[in-house]
């Protein structure tokens, strides 16, 4: 079990541009999170799946923001046309239905 | 809506005393609370976590929290701090009546060790 990873776990890209991160779970998690993280704040949930399934979405996930996770094990949140608002810090969580959620290490973005 | 309040965005204290960190939940169901710490540029590492059983909650690391229903509090402590405790502590809620569900945020409290 080596936990949940990120990448890349640095992206710096020019407004305007669409950017793609990936998350992978613990192996056997059914649930993946996604939330931001601005800074000098606590994480904000962005979207969740259990499996291949999106349950639920956040408010703040706007239509420039798409997330998958088409096989049920490793998801991809997209920006399109980014903003200098969307620079942040982007984490992943992964759970088995019923426990605690595991943090991946997160992926900055810096949007110049 | 749940949500969580942590008193003090900076707490500062010297090697060896004692750490206390205080949150405060709002919630209309018995909640999950939890305390999250990050070292800086990593994720968040669970330290404890209190969903409705015992109301004194042992975690990693010497950190315990002790859950107040008549208080609605959740707050965190150590006997005596070491230089490696220095990081960001979040207090969370949990939404819904599973640990699985989404997790509700404070805005963190950043502790720093004087030596």
């Amino acid at each position: 079990d080596t936990g949940v990873s990120q990448d890349p776990r640095h992206k710096i890209t020019k407004r305007g541009q669409n950017v793609t991160f990936r998350c992978d779970p613990i192996s056997e998690h059914n649930r993946l999170y996604w939330y931001r993280q601005t800074l000098g704040q606590g994480p904000e949930f962005l979207t969740y799946f259990q499996n291949e399934a999106q349950l639920e979405k956040s408010r703040l996930l706007s239509d420039r923001f798409s997330a998958e996770r088409p096989k049920g094990s490793f998801s991809t949140l997209e920006i399109q046309r980014t903003e200098q608002g969307d620079s942040a810090m982007y984490l992943c969580a992964s759970s088995l239905e019923g426990s605690e959620q595991y943090f991946g290490p997160g992926t900055r973005l810096t949007v110049t | 809506a749940q949500s969580v309040t942590q008193l003090g965005s900076h707490v500062s204290v010297s090697e060896g005393a004692l750490v206390l960190l205080r949150c405060n939940y709002s919630s209309s169901v018995p909640p999950y609370l939890f305390w999250y710490v990050q070292y800086p540029n990593q994720g968040l590492q669970l330290l404890l976590k209190y969903t409705s059983a015992a109301t004194l909650v042992k975690g990693i690391n010497g950190f315990e929290a002790e859950f107040k229903k008549s208080e609605t509090s959740f707050h965190l402590t150590k006997p005596s701090a070491h230089m490696s405790d220095a990081a960001e502590y979040f207090c969370a809620v949990s939404e819904g009546l599973s640990s699985a569900s989404k997790i509700i945020f404070g805005s963190g409290t950043r502790l720093s060790i004087r030596p």
